[in-house]
């Protein structure tokens, strides 16, 4: 099946720093990312929706300001956390839909980067 | 809103036994629903979906059958194998894109 990759798997960092997960889709080309957080024993929470060249669409809740999401190319979204804080702290999990998986709902997922906010 | 509730895990087995996980949901419509699988280390893979009522979702010894009366998805293995051991989530499509999951199972094979 397709192949979706997230970097890094984990990462550790001191409170006020920003970080930024990449989402990248190896062998097919994704008009819309998805990102989702979870918390442990909880289920996926969609944060953003984003289409590549333009904005990210916001869950209601998630303050766009501090999550910023870019999906410059057909194969490349980003989450960056800013000034994070140990409240940020969760695993942060993409997802793509290829051109052709519009309205099925199947999708690709990446591994999952833990973020860790000391 | 739509939702989705899942049995709650850890669910621990012996290699062979039979598994059902249960799933059921709450949604305007009929929505298309899913079971999706993480293995330990790996993203969600699709394991299985059915996109209206009484249809039956099958793979790898997986099914699940779309029960509208009861809004049910609930997912079912006859012998489980120690390389099913994972986590599963059951989820429904909301509009056009976006999937709903459940909180997910962790299920444990023994051998």
């Amino acid at each position: 099946g397709a192949v979706v990759s997230q970097h890094p798997s984990r990462v550790i960092c001191k409170s006020g720093t920003s970080v930024k997960i990449e989402c990248r889709s190896l062998d097919f080309q994704a008009t819309t990312m998805f990102w989702y957080r979870q918390f442990p024993k909880q289920s996926l929470m969609l944060m953003a929706t984003s289409n590549e060249g333009s904005k990210a669409t916001y869950e209601q809740g998630v303050e766009k300001d501090k999550f910023l999401i870019n999906h410059a190319s057909l194969t490349l979204s980003t989450l960056t956390v800013t000034s994070a804080h140990p409240e940020d702290s969760s695993f942060y999990i993409c997802s793509a839909q290829d051109r052709g998986g519009f309205n099925t709902g199947e999708l690709f997922f990446g591994e999952g980067s833990r973020l860790t906010v000391l | 809103g739509d939702s989705v509730t899942q049995m709650e895990g850890p669910v621990t087995l012996s290699e062979e036994a039979f598994l059902t996980i249960n799933c059921t949901y709450t949604a305007t419509g009929y929505p298309s629903l899913f079971w999706y699988v993480q293995y330990p280390g790996e993203g969600l893979q699709l394991l299985l979906k059915a996109t209206k009522a009484d249809d039956k979702g099958s793979n790898k010894g997986f099914e699940a059958t779309y029960r509208k009366e009861t809004t049910s998805f609930h997912l079912e293995k006859g012998s489980v194998q120690v390389s099913d051991s994972a986590v599963y989530f059951c989820a429904l499509l909301q509009g056009a894109q976006k999937l709903v999951f459940g909180q997910g199972t962790r299920l444990t094979i023994n051998p």
